[in-house]
């Protein structure tokens, strides 16, 4: 089955600087790549995507990139700030005929924590 | 829209019990996935439900089972609790399956 391995573990940055979170994924038919964002005793919140026919998403101060050939997909935050710290999840899936049939794979999780 | 609800949002029971969960998905979204969130094994896929059928099932024993409603409201129920059981339970609403998947604040089960 799928597996998705995610580093680092815990990354702490000051305010302004960037961070780079990093997940590679097992099964080469993986073709969809979201990133959640939890806050402490909150659900995880969808933050941005990318699909396997995309290089790179941008929103904002968040981006993404993937490479297919290398089997990894990557989250940066540029600017950061308090409000972004959080625990951050990335997961890969595998759908045929436009489903995954609802089976995401989670990478263990980015504890971020941004100093004022 | 309203996102995601699930109740109750916390719960106590004893190793032996079995409980009953639930999840109101999205207005429209029709397909319901449940995980399981722990500290030490992150967030694991348990199943999906999409039109009342089970489409998928994780790696999880047989004494963890759900059902969805044709309102697509679903359920899931753990019988003859574990101590291991303990955890935040997950459930995330899509469209039809498809990728996108908004997730409910989560059920926090202690098992004593």
């Amino acid at each position: 089955g799928e597996n998705v391995e995610q580093h680092p573990s815990t990354l702490s940055v000051q305010e302004g600087d960037s961070a780079v979170i990093k997940c590679t994924y097992s099964d080469s038919a993986s073709n969809y790549f979201p990133w959640y964002k939890q806050e402490l005793g909150k659900r995880p919140q969808l933050i941005i995507d990318i699909r396997s026919n995309v290089g790179e998403k941008k929103d904002q101060r968040i981006a993404v990139t993937l490479n297919k050939t290398a089997k990894h997909f990557s989250l940066h935050i540029t600017e950061t700030q308090p409000e972004d710290s959080a625990v951050y999840f990335c997961a890969a899936v595998w759908g045929a005929g436009g489903t995954s049939y609802g089976k995401l794979t989670f990478g263990q999780g980015t504890i971020l924590t941004v100093h004022p | 829209k309203a996102g995601v609800t699930q109740t109750p949002r916390y719960l106590i029971k004893t190793r032996g019990q079995q409980v009953t969960l639930s999840c109101s998905p999205i207005s429209g979204h029709r397909s319901v996935s449940w995980y399981q969130q722990t500290p030490g094994q992150g967030l694991q896929f348990l199943f999906e439900y999409f039109s009342e059928t089970q489409r998928n099932k994780g790696n999880f024993p047989g004494r963890f089972s759900g059902r969805q409603f044709s309102n697509s409201r679903s359920e899931m129920n753990v019988s003859t609790l574990e101590l291991g059981d303990s955890a935040l339970y997950l459930c995330a609403s899509s469209l039809v399956g498809g990728n996108e998947q908004y997730f409910g604040p989560g059920t926090r089960l202690t098992v004593t």
